[in-house]
């Protein structure tokens, strides 16, 4: 079946380091995207991507990146952890640009910055 | 600014009677919308969607209305039970692009 999966589950890190969260689907979506979760904020858009060398910024962006080398992978890189990137971070996934069809999540990373 | 609002954070339902949570949104160019479902320790779940062609949508015990001139729409869950207790997001898109959530409302089922 394909899935879309996110690893680690649960990170520990210290402010200032370079952190990289992975999500890969099974699904050959084109989209991909890179959202938030926070009390009182609901799902907040980082990053995401309609393909292959895409990219794009979401609401929250700052101190985040993206690559998308592949049609699988998108990974997220926080450049130097702050504190108040401490969240639940999940991956989704959808079809293309063009077609209104579900996003399918992963089942999220929580990240603790100390 | 936020596209798309969930006014009330929490509702607590009688097992059996009707869940109604509600959603308005103000960016015109949506034209589709879902609902998720979260669970704690989980990923969201697609529960249902409608396209703005449509003003309601079914799939069994859960229903979707839209009102476009309002920008409103709602989902309703009949009958509810003590395992529809999660966390509920309303969510939009215009063209297949990226969603936009609302902050979710917590439904809590009461046996």
């Amino acid at each position: 079946d394909a899935e879309i999966t996110q690893s680690p589950r649960h990170k520990i890190t210290e402010t200032g380091r370079q952190v990289t969260l992975a999500c890969h689907q099974t699904w050959n979506h084109n989209n991909m995207f890179w959202y938030r979760q926070d009390l009182g904020h609901g799902l907040r858009l980082i990053h995401y991507s309609y393909g292959v060398q895409d990219t794009n910024k979401g609401e929250v962006s700052d101190g985040y990146s993206v690559s998308r080398s592949n049609t699988e992978d998108l990974p997220l890189t926080l450049e130097s952890a702050a504190s108040s990137q401490t969240s639940v971070y999940f991956c989704a996934s959808s079809e293309s640009r063009g077609s209104n069809t579900e996003a399918f999540f992963g089942q999220g990373t929580r990240l603790t910055v100390v | 600014d936020q596209q798309v609002k969930q006014n009330s954070p929490s509702l607590s339902v009688q097992e059996g009677r009707i869940s109604i949570l509600n959603c308005d949104y103000t960016n015109s160019m949506f034209d589709y919308f879902l609902w998720y479902k979260k669970y704690p320790a989980e990923g969201p779940t697609f529960l249902i969607s409608i396209s703005s062609i449509k003003d309601k949508n079914e799939d069994g015990r859960f229903t979707v209305f839209l009102n476009k001139s309002a920008k409103h729409l709602s989902l309703h869950i009949v009958p509810s039970q003590p395992g529809d207790s999660a966390v509920y997001f309303c969510a939009a898109s215009a063209y297949g692009y990226a969603l936009n959530f609302g902050k979710g409302t917590s439904l809590l089922v009461t046996p």
